[in-house]
């Protein structure tokens, strides 16, 4: 049973829509992640925060807009995506961003079909 | 720029027999690394990870990892192979100090054969 949860598992929109991704951690962890996982590509790293402070944007489009509205919750807002921004969408958070010995604890992901 | 490189996209193994994961990385400073395995519908799960001291690490499942200074490596390996090993598996990188990204690997395909 993972300590980060994500809803929805599986999410399809149309370009037009407007969406959100949610992620919980349950571990009392400071710092959370979004990652874009697309085949045969590395892990993207999209956004990180430490104690609900964004601290990394790592040039993603305004189509998508994070929010952490407390160190335990961690949101995606979607919206106009485009059918490249297909992906698994996995939400992580680790002890601190101090502590780079910390792993990462990642949630089961957001598979994400835009149509 | 850190980077990690493993240069197998899948590996194939006969169950009972040992595996290697290969995964060779490229820091400025001293490197943390990391191994994570990914099984079907799920986010990745941490295995096992090296830090300082001994260059052999142990971790869950069986697994352990031997960090290479000289050959900048840090291959994961098991003894025996088991079915349910078959997943997918990500080497990480992240330099000391301060706040630095961990950068990942491609992943690499570990199918084991019954």
């Amino acid at each position: 049973e993972t300590g980060v949860t994500q809803t929805p598992r599986h999410l399809v929109m149309g370009m037009t829509n407007k969406k959100s991704l949610k992620c919980e951690q349950h571990l009392g962890h400071n710092a959370m992640y979004w990652y874009k996982q697309s085949a045969k590509k590395p892990l993207e790293l999209m956004f990180v925060y430490s104690l609900e402070e964004r601290v990394e944007n790592n040039s993603v489009p305004s189509r998508f807009s994070p929010e952490c509205p407390n160190s335990s919750h961690l949101f995606l807002h979607l919206h106009t995506l485009q059918p490249e921004d297909s992906a698994l969408y996995l939400c992580a958070s680790s002890q601190d961003l101090g502590q780079p010995n910390s792993p990462l604890h990642f949630g089961n992901g957001t598979r994400l079909t835009v149509t | 720029a850190q980077s990690v490189a493993q240069p197998e996209d899948q590996v194939n193994v006969a169950e009972g027999n040992p595996l290697t994961v290969k995964c060779t990385y490229s820091v400025s400073g001293n490197p943390y690394l990391f191994w994570y395995v990914q099984y079907p519908n799920r986010g990745l799960q941490f295995l096992l990870k090296y830090i300082t001291g001994d260059n052999l690490v142990k971790g869950s499942y069986g697994f352990e990892a031997e960090f290479n200074k000289s050959q900048t490596s840090f291959h994961l390996k098991k003894p025996s192979a088991l079915v349910s090993d078959s997943a997918l598996y990500f080497c990480a990188v992240r330099d000391y100090g301060g706040y630095q990204k961990v950068t990942f690997g491609i992943g690499t395909k570990l199918q084991v054969i019954p």
